[in-house]
């Protein structure tokens, strides 16, 4: 079945680490995101990409980075220089503005 | 800028009414509007998706609605059922590579 697979779905980070978050595609869509889900402040986004080796930040990039090596993958860490990661991330891919997107199944991510 | 307005934030409605969920946004240049539900801790699954040269869309008991020029559309749901209890997102584009949400409406089905 063609769709988006996150890994892991529970994630627990120490203050000062860094953590890398998994999205994989099997959809050939060219375009993924990353967002993130707080309680009362909806989903916001972090990074996108159109194409393989490129990428563009979102509203919220800072203590975020990316990478786009594969059509397929689109990881996103988490980097101690991110204040508050606590939070749902969920990833999503596009294969055109006109399609729609589809959504994982999410990272909830907490630090302790 | 694109702005997504969900009301109400929350419904709870008996078992078997029909009802009726309302997105609006600022920008009429869209290119699509997607409804999307979350049940709590899930990711999101994809409802319904209204392109923008369309004015509706159906899929069994959901029917989704697109008005442009008034920045608004519509989520109905036919006879509720409590499985259709869940947070439900419309979303929409600015430009072509970013989507905008809504905060949502919490709908509660009671049996």
């Amino acid at each position: 079945d063609g769709g988006i697979t996150q890994s892991p779905k529970y994630l627990f980070r120490k203050e000062g680490q860094n953590v890398t978050l998994s999205c994989e595609q099997n959809l050939n869509h060219d375009a993924m995101y990353w967002y993130r889900q707080d309680p009362g402040q909806g989903l916001r986004l972090i990074y996108y990409s159109q194409i393989v080796n490129d990428f563009q930040k979102g509203d919220i990039a800072e203590g975020y980075s990316v990478s786009r090596e594969k059509k397929e993958s689109f990881p996103l860490t988490v980097t101690s220089a991110q204040k508050n990661p606590t939070a749902f991330y969920l990833c999503a891919s596009s294969p055109s503005p006109l399609y729609g997107y589809t959504f994982g199944s999410g990272t909830r991510l907490t630090v302790v | 800028k694109q702005e997504v307005t969900q009301i109400p934030a929350a419904l709870s409605v008996p078992e078997g009414e029909n009802l009726v969920l309302n997105c609006s946004f600022t920008d009429s240049a869209i290119y699509n509007l997607q409804w999307f539900r979350q049940d709590p801790g899930k990711g999101l699954t994809s409802l319904l998706l209204i392109q923008s040269s369309q004015r509706e869309q159906t899929s069994g008991r959901l029917n989704a609605s697109l008005d442009k020029s008034s920045g608004r559309s519509t989520l109905y749901i036919a006879a509720s059922q409590p499985g259709d209890s869940a947070t439900y997102l419309c979303c929409t584009t600015q430009g072509a590579q970013k989507l905008v949400f809504g905060q949502g409406t919490r709908l509660t089905i009671n049996p």
